[in-house]
């Protein structure tokens, strides 16, 4: 079936360090890849998204890429600041669906960034 | 502005009770979505519609139901039958695209409701 595998946190860094969060894949169909980040408090925001095999993600400093040989779209920044500390989700899309339903989500990994 | 509307934000409910979520969106979108999401937690699919007046159960269906009779509207019944209704609620819409394309889908989300039952 289709699922999203996300790093488990929560990930503590120190601003100004390099960021990753690993996330793989399993999909049936042909799949589309996104990253949401979430505010405390609030839903979840889309941060990048890819469409197809070795396209790359890129939103305000963070960056994935689509890698069908691996089945992996890694989350990256180079240097993360206080304001990233947020709860970041892998997620999945389907086309066509192997259920009703074409969206998949990580459980999520939360990142805390210290002065 | 385009964009899905959840209210209310904060929602206190005795015990017993039913009460119902109410999520609006303007994009135009075919296709909603209630998830639940627990402190600390992922997120959980409740119910989901793709179309008008149809609509299908979710990963935790038992003690929620649904309608869709508007395109823009996808209202959450929480009833007395769901053991422990206490979480926060996100609605999210999305259209279809073709595969692989740059209109492929994409869910956007409400702003949320949490809802605590006394």
């Amino acid at each position: 079936g289709d699922s999203v595998t996300q790093m488990e946190g929560p990930v503590t860094l120190s601003e100004e360090a390099f960021l990753t969060i690993n996330c793989t894949y399993t999909a049936t169909g042909y799949p589309s890849l996104f990253w949401y980040v979430q505010y405390p408090g609030e839903g979840l925001q889309l941060l990048l998204k890819a469409t197809k095999a070795d396209d790359k993600g890129s939103n305000k400093g963070f960056e994935a890429t689509y890698r069908k040989e691996t089945t992996s779209f890694h989350l990256e920044k180079g240097s993360v600041q206080v304001s990233d500390s947020a709860v970041y989700f892998c997620a999945l899309s389907v086309d066509p669906p192997s259920t009703g339903n074409q969206f998949y989500f990580g459980t999520g990994t939360s990142l805390t960034v210290i002065p | 502005d385009g964009g899905i509307t959840q209210s209310p934000k904060y929602l206190f409910r005795k015990e017993g009770q039913n009460v119902t979520l109410s999520c609006e969106q303007n994009l135009n979108h075919d296709a909603m979505y209630w998830y639940r999401q627990d402190p600390g937690q992922g997120l959980r699919l409740i119910y989901y519609s793709q179309i008008v007046n149809d609509f299908q159960k979710g990963d935790i269906a038992e003690g929620y139901s649904v309608s869709r009779e508007k395109k823009e509207s996808f209202p959450l019944t929480v009833t007395s039958a769901q053991k422990n209704p206490t979480a926060f609620y996100l609605c999210a819409s999305s259209n279809p695209g073709l595969a692989g394309g740059p209109y492929a889908d994409t869910q956007y989300f409400g702003p949320g409701t949490r809802l605590t039952v006394l």
